[in-house]
């Protein structure tokens, strides 16, 4: 089966740094996808990472091991705007893109 | 560029009954695809095309729900008849045929089943 799995929630303070993880088992890899999703919104395209690495985007960074079938996303210098759900998703052979449910996270001042 | 256009943002509808979701893609993408989400879950793939034809439409429930991509253009997603349980945000998303490109998704219709 196909399956991946991170936290349903975590909480962080303004400011800080926090990071989000992503395992995934997938029959082929094509890539893994970071999207942000607001409530009541669409979710938007963060990051890609389809090598093993760290790919930096701003504030934000995403971190690929295919051996271990993890990732996750660094947020730093957090702000309020950043209260978010955070969905891990990956594409497999095939082009199918396939989901995790998402990881909302609080930041509190 | 414009982003993917869906129709309507909400919709009630008393069950039993048929509903329909619009969607237009981004200009030049040839990949569309439906999805459902559930509160507090992440998107549900029902049903991807490649132009106009639907090359994977392996978790749509073909008993009641129904998709078509005229053209290769627009998309229109129908459920007949309508069960509670499809109470959900209907999501269409669009994208370019290489790997690395991002779905990019509409605003997507609400359906609540009465």
């Amino acid at each position: 089966g196909q399956n991946i799995d991170q936290p349903t929630e975590m909480t962080a303070t303004e400011g800080a740094i926090v990071q989000i993880n992503c395992t995934y088992q997938t029959s082929g890899f094509n890539g893994l996808f970071w999207y942000q999703q607001h409530a009541g919104e669409a979710p938007t395209f963060l990051s890609y990472n389809v090598l093993d690495g760290l790919e930096e985007k701003g504030r934000f960074s995403s971190f690929l091991s295919r051996s271990k079938g993890y990732s996750y996303l660094l947020l730093k210098e957090l702000q309020m705007k950043d209260s978010a759900s955070y969905l891990c998703a990956v594409r497999t052979g095939g082009f199918k893109t396939i989901f995790g449910a998402g990881t909302r996270l609080f930041v509190k001042a | 560029e414009a982003g993917v256009v869906q129709s309507p943002r909400y919709k009630i509808i008393e069950k039993k009954q048929p509903v329909a979701f619009w969607c237009n893609p981004i200009s030049g993408h040839n990949t569309l695809y439906w999805y459902r989400q559930n509160l507090g879950q992440g998107p549900e793939l029902l049903i991807r095309y490649e132009n106009e034809e639907a090359v994977d439409d392996s978790q749509l429930p073909k008993d009641r729900f129904s998709a078509e991509r005229l053209k290769g253009v627009d998309s229109t997603l129908k459920i007949q008849p309508a069960e509670l349980g499809d109470s959900a945000v209907y999501l269409c998303a669009s994208s370019d045929r290489d790997t690395n490109s991002p779905l990019h998704f509409g605003n997507g219709t609400r359906l609540t089943v009465t």
